[in-house]
């Protein structure tokens, strides 16, 4: 079946706009997850949701991110008032059920706030 | 939480056996320790998962020690599309409830021909 797939691939925008990412998690996957990596460093883990429902979100960097999911399916991560420094690839993951399982990672798109 | 240190960046040849090794000193008991790869403009690649001793796949081998405070990720004659960024990553199966996960800065390996 297919993979993850995040859209969109680029965004480029400008400082003080608001940006929608978006994961299509596979099909079937209960756990979802969002990092963030900047340019060649490692990951950043943002926010993991079970189901629809996100535990812990305090891996979010500031008050101007916020994310959701519906269905229990897509998710959407939003970045409001957009800053220079938000620039990087946003990554989506999901894997079965969410603990120790394998997490499948979508291409990332890739965000730059001029 | 557990967290992860893991040399910057390596070097070997084609044909040789790679070993990284990982440190994850306060590794609870609930803990799994599973590698990723990476390759540019990718998204991570699940290699292998371990709880403890030794796991070995189609691509690796995992080696845990008894007291699993390091792990150690072997790639058994290495080629130039083993380039990549490798990560070590110790997740707790409950972290649902509170943890965050943490990648590391992961290991470069530079494969020569």
């Amino acid at each position: 079946g297919a993979g993850v797939s995040q859209s969109p691939s680029n965004k480029v925008t400008e400082k003080g706009k608001d940006v929608e990412l978006r994961c299509d998690p596979i099909s079937g996957h209960t756990a979802l997850y969002w990092y963030r990596q900047s340019l060649g460093q490692g990951l950043e883990f943002l926010i993991y949701f079970q189901g629809n429902s996100a535990p812990d979100k305090s891996g979010l960097p500031s008050d101007r991110f916020s994310a959701e999911r519906t269905g229990g399916s897509v998710s959407t991560l939003t970045i409001q008032r957009t800053q220079q420094e938000d620039s990087a690839v946003y990554l989506c993951a999901s894997s079965p059920r969410g603990e120790a399982d394998t997490q499948y990672f979508g291409p990332g798109t890739r965000l730059t706030v001029l | 939480l557990a967290k992860t240190t893991q040399p910057i960046s390596m070097d070997s040849y084609e044909g040789q056996e790679v070993n990284i090794t990982c440190s994850h000193n306060n590794i609870a008991t609930n803990d799994y320790i599973t590698w990723y790869q990476q390759f540019p403009s990718q998204g991570p690649r699940f290699i292998i998962q371990g709880y403890k001793t030794k796991v070995t796949n189609e691509v690796a081998s995992l080696f845990i020690p008894a007291d699993r405070k390091s792990s150690t990720l072997s790639l058994p004659r290495v080629s130039l599309s083993d380039t990549a960024v490798y990560y070590c990553l110790v997740v707790s199966s409950g972290y649902s409830s509170a943890s965050k996960i943490i990648f590391g800065s992961g290991t470069r390996l530079s494969i020569r021909p």
